[in-house]
């Protein structure tokens, strides 16, 4: 798997859009995008994924560059529940191949 | 989204006993389920990938007769941590994704495991 960079904290006000980076530089055609989010003392949350197209749910939108070497996910209106620490990774879409993590991005929502 | 069930959710043993942990898929069938450890503020790292009716293959580094692993049908799998030390004492989390493989991976809620 492809590696990924995220910045190792962020802070967001409450109610304010978070905009949470990732640079994948190496990452192959074949790879997709996902983030993940863990919650303190619980197991990671599946958030969204993308190919190249951007991509929203009900949780967050994701946006992919052009050159698909960099991403950002954004969750649109974030409350203190969001605070967790957020994962990037990059894999293929099909098959068990195992989920490599990061160090990924603490966010915190300031009251 | 598929829902992915650990047990216990906390439990705490004596040094030199085994511990058991279990990892349900609810409602989809896993050929493959994924076991990781946490120590406190670091990231979650593969210790080995269950395989239903084969034997698990375990990351580099990993004891495999300490931490045994077992994947007896499409729904359940165990991590068995075998005569715990206080070093064990960690955040054990495992993941599955269905026999398609085309989904996303779902986690459990994680194991504490306290060994004192």
């Amino acid at each position: 798997d492809a590696k990924t960079t995220q910045p190792p904290s962020m802070d967001c006000a409450e109610g304010r859009a978070a905009n949470l980076p990732c640079n994948h530089s190496t990452i192959s055609g074949n790879e997709y995008v996902y983030w993940y989010r863990q919650i303190h003392s619980q197991g990671p949350q599946y958030i969204i994924h993308g190919l190249k197209n951007n991509e929203t749910n009900e949780m967050a939108s994701l946006i992919i560059t052009e050159d698909r070497k960099s991403s950002t996910l954004i969750l649109p209106h974030a409350t203190l529940r969001d605070t967790a620490v957020y994962y990037c990774i990059v894999r293929v879409r099909i098959g068990n191949e195992k989920l490599t993590f990061g160090t990924g991005t603490r966010l915190t929502i300031i009251p | 989204g598929a829902v992915v069930s650990q047990h216990p959710s906390r439990v705490i043993c004596k040094s030199g006993t085994s511990v058991k942990i279990e990892c349900r898929s609810l409602d989809f069938q896993a050929t493959t389920m994924f076991w990781y450890r946490q120590f406190p503020k670091k990231s979650l790292m593969l210790m080995a990938t269950s395989n239903e009716g084969s034997k698990a293959t375990y990351e580099q580094g990993v004891e495999k007769d300490k931490f045994l692993i077992n994947h007896a049908s499409l729904t359940l799998s165990t991590l068995t941590v075998t005569s715990a030390h206080p070093e064990d004492s960690s955040f054990y989390i495992c993941s599955a994704r269905d026999v398609t493989g085309n989904t996303e991976a779902f986690f459990g809620q994680g194991t504490r495991l306290t060994v004192v």
